[in-house]
């Protein structure tokens, strides 16, 4: 049973453009959504984060929105670029979980020059 | 800040072998968390440890354990290992979380090759 989904497997976009990508999550209990980025052999890198007491949050490029009543979440990026090309995650933990993080599948992100 | 040391980065073993792995975590950093990543199954929580107690468990087989030190370094320990075990093991360390922000930051992992 996967709490956390990530449906598009892979995304192409190209520089200077929006990259917008999905995570859907099932379980009510989640609280706090994280997204990362990855490349491979490395390990996730931290993004952006956000609070389920809030509908959106930024930091330079990147602005994630949390739609609860449609367990859904979005990771933007304006404009994109090139070093952008990696692997998204987005994550979930629940309150009473400590620091424990349910990762979805992942989103291969594609910048074209 | 120095970030989180994972040692070693690879690692090749046979199996039934046991392998034993450490994680360094960000100074001032008390939770200790491990991860496997594959690719059939991503990335899956492992274990949390805190105040070198235990505090969360995944769905994972009793051959995989771990321990945390006074100082917060952990290591997890694989035994009697399988070919299913090839992995990328990731550690990742926070200040345990006891407030909304609170956030893992990763190290880079240790490639484990079991043949």
């Amino acid at each position: 049973d996967q709490q956390v989904k990530q449906n598009s497997p892979s995304l192409s976009v190209q520089e200077g453009r929006i990259s917008i990508l999905n995570c859907d999550y099932t379980n009510s209990m989640f609280d706090y959504f994280l997204w990362y980025k990855k490349y491979p052999a490395e390990g996730p890198t931290f993004l952006i984060s956000i609070s389920s007491i809030k509908d959106k949050n930024e930091d330079g490029r990147f602005t994630v929105f949390l739609n609860k009543s449609a367990k859904h979440l979005s990771l933007h990026i304006v404009p994109s670029q090139p070093g952008d090309s990696a692997v998204y995650f987005c994550a979930a933990s629940e309150e009473n979980a400590g620091n424990m993080l349910t990762f979805g599948g992942g989103t291969r992100l594609m910048v074209k020059p | 800040k120095a970030g989180v040391t994972q040692t070693p980065r690879y690692l090749i073993k046979t199996r039934g072998q046991q392998v034993t792995l450490s994680c360094s975590p960000i100074s001032g950093h008390r939770s200790v968390s491990w991860y496997q990543q594959t690719p059939g199954q991503g990335l899956q929580f492992l274990f949390e440890y805190f105040s070198e107690t235990q505090r969360n468990k995944g769905n994972f087989p009793g051959r995989f354990s771990g321990r945390q030190f006074s100082n917060s370094r952990s290591e997890m320990n694989v035994s009697t290992l399988e070919l299913g075990d090839s992995a990328l093991y990731l550690c990742a360390s926070s200040v345990p979380r006891n407030s909304l922000t609170d956030t893992q930051y990763f190290g880079p992992g240790t490639r484990l090759t079991v043949l």
